[in-house]
């Protein structure tokens, strides 16, 4: 099956920093999205995104699907940033979605 | 907010029992999904279902059964509980351009 892998793993970032992070997949694909899972261990959707670029508020994402990749930007970081951000995609027409490993961004005052 | 509600949020049962977790969602869509979410592992597909009496497996299904009787409901059943089972479950559905996907608010299972 298709490979998801994200980068970094972790990061810890001072309030007010920018951070882009990063998502890799193996195949192509017609669907992926990005996820933000806060410390409480609710998942929010945040970007519907299988090609070009988008933005919401602070947040934009970019995927270049012809070279496989998916880019998270952060500006301005804040606390509430803070916690899980997954990437999924999938190939198929049923939305089964296979999710990356996360990275964990911890935003400090 | 996409109107799903997982119960119970929280359990404990011993080895060997049987569980059924429920979604329930008030939105009417067609496309339902259940996750579990295991340290290392991120989230990973058990079932899916695609209208009423129609499901599929995911990546993890074994050990596991759903049913959907109702567009509203998406049962998820542990016949015989294990250890390894201990996880977080996720019910979502999809939506809009996309299959945009939206999540419940999970539900913590501890086997015992």
């Amino acid at each position: 099956g298709i490979q998801v892998e994200q980068s970094p793993p972790d990061l810890i970032l001072q309030e007010g920093a920018n951070s882009t992070l990063r998502c890799n997949f193996s195949d192509s694909v017609n669907n992926l999205q990005w996820f933000h899972q806060n410390p409480w261990g609710q998942l929010i959707n945040l970007f519907y995104i299988p090609s070009g670029t988008k933005q919401n508020g602070r947040l934009s994402a970019t995927t270049v699907a012809t070279e496989r990749y998916s880019l998270l930007y952060i500006s301005s970081s804040q606390t509430t940033d803070s916690g899980v951000y997954f990437c999924a995609v999938h190939t198929g027409t049923a939305s089964k979605l296979t999710f990356g490993t996360g990275t964990r961004l911890q935003v400090t005052l | 907010d996409a109107g799903i509600t997982q119960s119970p949020r929280h359990k404990v049962t011993e080895t060997g029992t049987p569980v059924t977790l429920r979604c329930h969602q008030t939105e009417n869509h067609r496309y339902m999904y259940w996750y579990r979410q295991d340290p290392g592992h991120g989230l990973r597909l058990i079932h899916y279902s695609y209208g009423v009496k129609d499901t599929d497996k995911g990546e993890v299904s074994d050990g596991y059964s759903v049913s959907r009787s109702k567009t509203e409901d998406f049962l998820l059943t542990l016949e015989s509980a294990t250890s390894s089972q201990t996880s977080v479950y996720f019910c979502a559905i999809s939506r809009g351009s996309g299959n945009t996907i939206y999540f419940g608010e999970g539900s913590w299972l501890t086997v015992v």
